[in-house]
């Protein structure tokens, strides 16, 4: 397996633009993580869904965030519109069951919000 | 108020000596704790996992131990290699909404090893 995908790697885009960010989990796992770090707050998660639906969204900083996951193979997180303080590194992970199953991470996507 | 505190903030070693991570938690009730490494630029990668039964836990060189009664846990390196330079986070799950529990993480400890 390739492990959880993420797009774009880097994001670099203005202050009002929308900004959407992918990921796609591993193969047959059933939970999705969106994380965000930064160097002030370190990593913080944000939502995640089990089976393609939203569980706990109360990390998500604002209703300018919003995620969602279509089907079991991709999800999206959209800030619209984006503003400076939203620059960080966004993470997706994957796990397949709940507890203590080991989460896989991606890549993470760097986005830059000028 | 649940939290997750780390020490040092960062630490350098010299190649092939030992060292520890602390982790001090807060988290109540308590579900688990978890070890990660983070590269520079890369995702975290999980080391550990350990549930309250647990006292200590080994992956290859690493190892981890809890304590649950005084809610402190440590990482240990051993023989340190240069690849060891990362930042290492330690995350608590208490139990919360849905089925995973709410995950509280530390700053993370940077650590870097010197040839």
């Amino acid at each position: 397996d390739a492990g959880v995908i993420q797009s774009p790697r880097h994001e670099v885009t203005e202050m009002g633009q929308e900004v959407t960010l992918r990921c796609k989990p591993i193969s047959g796992h059933d939970y999705l993580f969106w994380y965000r770090q930064t160097m002030m707050r370190g990593l913080e998660l944000l939502i995640y869904f089990n089976n393609n639906v939203p569980i706990d969204d109360s990390g998500m900083p604002e209703d300018r965030f919003s995620a969602k996951m279509p089907n079991a193979s991709f999800s999206t997180l959209k800030i619209q519109p984006s503003e400076p303080r939203d620059s960080a590194v966004y993470f997706c992970a994957s796990t397949h069951r709940r507890g203590t199953d080991t989460q896989y991470f991606g890549p993470g996507t760097r986005l830059t919000v000028l | 108020k649940n939290q997750v505190e780390q020490s040092p903030q960062s630490l350098i070693i010299l190649e092939g000596k030992n060292c520890t991570l602390q982790c001090n938690y807060t988290v109540s009730p308590f579900s688990n704790l978890r070890w990660y490494k983070q590269d520079t630029g890369r995702g975290p990668v999980s080391l550990t996992i350990m549930t309250f039964s647990e006292n200590t836990k080994s992956n290859g060189r690493y190892t981890a131990t809890l304590d649950a009664d005084t809610k402190q846990s440590s990482l240990h390196i051993t023989a340190s290699q240069l690849s060891d330079s990362a930042s290492y986070i330690c995350v608590v799950s208490g139990w919360g909404s849905g089925n995973t529990g709410k995950l509280i993480f530390g700053q993370g400890t940077t650590l870097q090893v010197k040839p």
